[in-house]
């Protein structure tokens, strides 16, 4: 039972430099998420998407895109990285959209950008 | 624009000792807040409150909602070590997507 899947778990890019943060889930969830955590911010969302073929912006959306795949697949994507993006990346989905059920979380990616 | 305030930031308690963890919020059409532990990695779900079900327990955990007065509050009895951990607190309102707050960082001392 994977649940949300996250690659890779760990990265380290030179300022400037591109890569793209996979995240995967196989519970048939329509709506999935991408936060950063950065210390003592809790987590912020940075894009969603409530379902596939749609993506939006959340509330630090500034440096990165997204791409919803397909059902499971949500991915983002760091175009020209920067050390303010160095934080911890988490991907979540959830089951419906009427706001009556949790959000489950991959197990995060530590990007440090030097 | 949903918002979600928890206090304290941070605490630091002894084993046995009981917490209070508080959760504010502001939201449009609010359906439910979520209670989630994180450890060293992915927040882990605690609990849910709707407007159907504003009281939630589980073992030494329990949590509350008061709708009038927008906010939940999370209590954690007999403290244990393996209790420290940062607490978060999320709402989901009119647009469903879940907004958090900063969390409260709980440190139990054996």
């Amino acid at each position: 039972n994977a649940g949300v899947t996250q690659t890779p778990k760990f990265q380290v890019l030179k300022t400037g430099q591109s890569m793209t943060l996979q995240c995967a889930q196989d519970m048939n969830h329509n709506s999935m998420y991408w936060y950063r955590q950065d210390p003592g911010m809790g987590l912020r969302l940075i894009y969603y998407s409530a379902s596939e073929g749609t993506t939006d912006k959340g509330e630090v959306p500034n440096g990165y895109n997204v791409s919803r795949l397909n059902k499971r697949e949500f991915s983002l994507r760091l175009e020209s990285a920067a050390p303010s993006q160095t934080s911890v990346y988490f991907c979540a989905s959830s089951e419906s959209r009427d706001g009556l059920t949790e959000a489950f979380f991959g197990q995060g990616t530590r990007l440090t950008v030097v | 624009e949903d918002k979600v305030v928890q206090s304290p930031l941070s605490l630091v308690v002894h084993e046995g000792d009981t917490v209070t963890l508080n959760c504010s919020y502001e939201v449009t059409n609010f359906r439910s807040l979520l209670w989630y532990k994180q450890e060293k990695k992915a927040p882990t779900f605690l609990f849910m409150l709707t407007s159907s079900g504003i009281e939630k327990k589980s073992g030494r955990l329990s949590s509350i909602l008061d709708k009038k007065e927008l906010f939940s509050i999370l209590n954690i009895t007999a403290t244990q070590t393996g209790d420290s951990a940062i607490y978060l607190c999320a709402v989901r309102g009119g647009s469903y997507i879940p907004t958090f707050g900063r969390g409260t960082s709980l440190i139990v001392h054996p």
